[in-house]
């Protein structure tokens, strides 16, 4: 199956900077990447998705973008806030599949 | 609307005991899935469920059963409760019938001792 590794596992800033979280895939068929944010004693909430037929999307202040020639895809938040603190979780999946395959997740800490 | 939801929120069962752990979603949702959640590993696929009476394995599903009687509803049944099934247990859902734009549910916290 798919193997996801994530890096940082820990992350801290300072508040206004940015913050950029790092995934690699190793599944050439993966092609649908999601992120999701969990807030401590929280669910996963989806922030931002992507499709491999994109290299890049954005939301306000998040983006992603995508490399699939590398394989690896990242999470980019500009202009930190202390509400963005929380651990991220990056995933792949083939889309149709029936399974997503998450990293290990990034704990990130936005220092006021 | 509420979502998806899960009982208990917590758990403590003895090594050998059985339970069930609930999850319902009220958004007319075809996929259903079962992830647990272990430091240092993310989320792993349990079981899922791509329509009422079908259901299939994920990539840990030994020590559970599922079922998916109705739409609505989707149970996860610990067999003989082991300390290695520790862990927090996430339900999903998807309103299309594949892993995509999940909706978890709360969680719930079992500690197996």
């Amino acid at each position: 199956g798919e193997n996801v590794e994530q890096h940082p596992s820990t992350l801290s800033v300072q508040e206004g900077d940015s913050a950029v979280i790092k995934c690699t895939y190793s599944d050439s068929a993966s092609n649908y990447f999601p992120w999701y944010k969990q807030e401590l004693g929280k669910r996963p909430q989806l922030i931002i998705d992507i499709r491999s037929n994109v290299g890049e999307k954005k939301d306000q202040r998040i983006a992603v973008t995508l490399n699939k020639t590398a394989k690896h895809f990242s999470l980019h938040i500009t202009e930190t806030q202390p509400e963005d603190s929380a651990v991220y979780f990056c995933a792949a999946s083939t889309y149709g599949a029936n399974n997503l395959f998450f990293g290990t997740g990034t704990r990130l800490t936005v220092i006021p | 609307n509420a979502g998806v939801t899960q009982t208990p929120k917590f758990q403590v069962l003895k090594t050998g005991q059985s339970m069930t752990l609930q999850c319902a979603q009220d958004m007319n949702h075809e996929y259903m899935s079962w992830y647990r959640q272990d430091p240092g590993m993310g989320l792993r696929l349990i079981h899922y469920s791509v329509g009422a009476g079908i259901t299939d394995q994920g990539e840990v599903p030994n020590g559970y059963n599922v079922s998916r009687s109705t739409t609505e509803d989707f149970p996860l049944r610990l067999l003989s409760a082991a300390p290695s099934q520790t862990s927090v247990y996430f339900c999903a859902s998807s309103e299309r019938p594949i892993a995509y734009g999940y909706t978890f549910g709360s969680g719930t916290r079992l500690t197996v001792v």
